[in-house]
């Protein structure tokens, strides 16, 4: 199975902050890697899609970059509404595997 | 508008069985590929199966392989999870998604909890 390795796995900032997440692939997935944000108590949500296809609907300061191994989540101004745990995930193949979640406080 | 509303959770005796249902609503069943993604109290997500749209192709997980298995009535619209022998560390939440390649729409899950 391909393991994904997020970092860090928690992290505390302020709001307007500038916030970058990564996840690293135990093999090349090309660009089948998504994003999921999940809320405190709610369902996940999906932000990006092949690495860095916003889902519609997500803000704008959410991207997504990277291919092959590595890949980050950027959230350019962070708002008091985006405390919440940050999961990725590949669908390079199966199983699906997700990464073990970031969790930004703020 | 998508819909997706698990039901069949509950408290189940190690070693028991239980068959969770997914009610899809909104959209084409059969054109799509449904997963069940899991969520143990205080964790992470774990996928754990996963069928296609006509019902021919399943994948599991190593962690359920041979207890678990999934099946779908798309003139119900509806997806279904058996499992048996269940063990404490199939205690999560059980969610059904929508699969296309990334999970795009999510149900609000159900409880399993397995103890004595």
């Amino acid at each position: 199975a391909i393991r994904m390795t997020q970092s860090p796995s928690s992290l505390s900032a302020s709001t307007g902050d500038r916030v970058t997440i990564t996840c690293r692939a135990s093999q090349d997935i090309s660009r089948y890697l998504a994003w999921y944000q999940q809320k405190p108590g709610k369902v996940p949500n999906l932000l990006i899609f092949s690495a860095s296809t916003l889902q519609s609907g997500v803000p704008s300061r959410f991207s997504g970059s990277g291919s092959g191994t590595d890949f980050t989540l950027t959230i350019s101004r962070l708002q008091s509404e985006d405390l919440a745990t940050y999961y990725c995930q590949q669908y390079s193949n199966y199983p699906r595997t997700f990464g073990q979640g970031t969790k930004v406080e703020i | 508008e998508v819909q997706l509303l698990e039901s069949g959770g509950g408290l189940v005796q190690p070693g028991g069985s239980l068959r969770l249902s997914c009610a899809a609503s909104g959209f084409t069943f059969s054109d799509y590929a449904m997963s069940w993604v899991r969520q143990a109290p205080g964790k992470g997500l774990e996928w754990v199966s996963v069928i296609s749209g006509s019902g021919g192709n399943t994948y599991f997980a190593e962690s359920v392989k041979g207890r678990f298995t999934v099946s779908r009535d798309n003139s119900r619209n509806a997806l279904y999870l058996q499992m048996n022998s269940l063990r404490g560390e199939d205690t999560a939440v059980y969610y059904c998604a929508r699969e296309v390649g990334e999970f795009d729409f999510w149900g609000q899950g159900t409880l399993v909890t397995v103890s004595s």
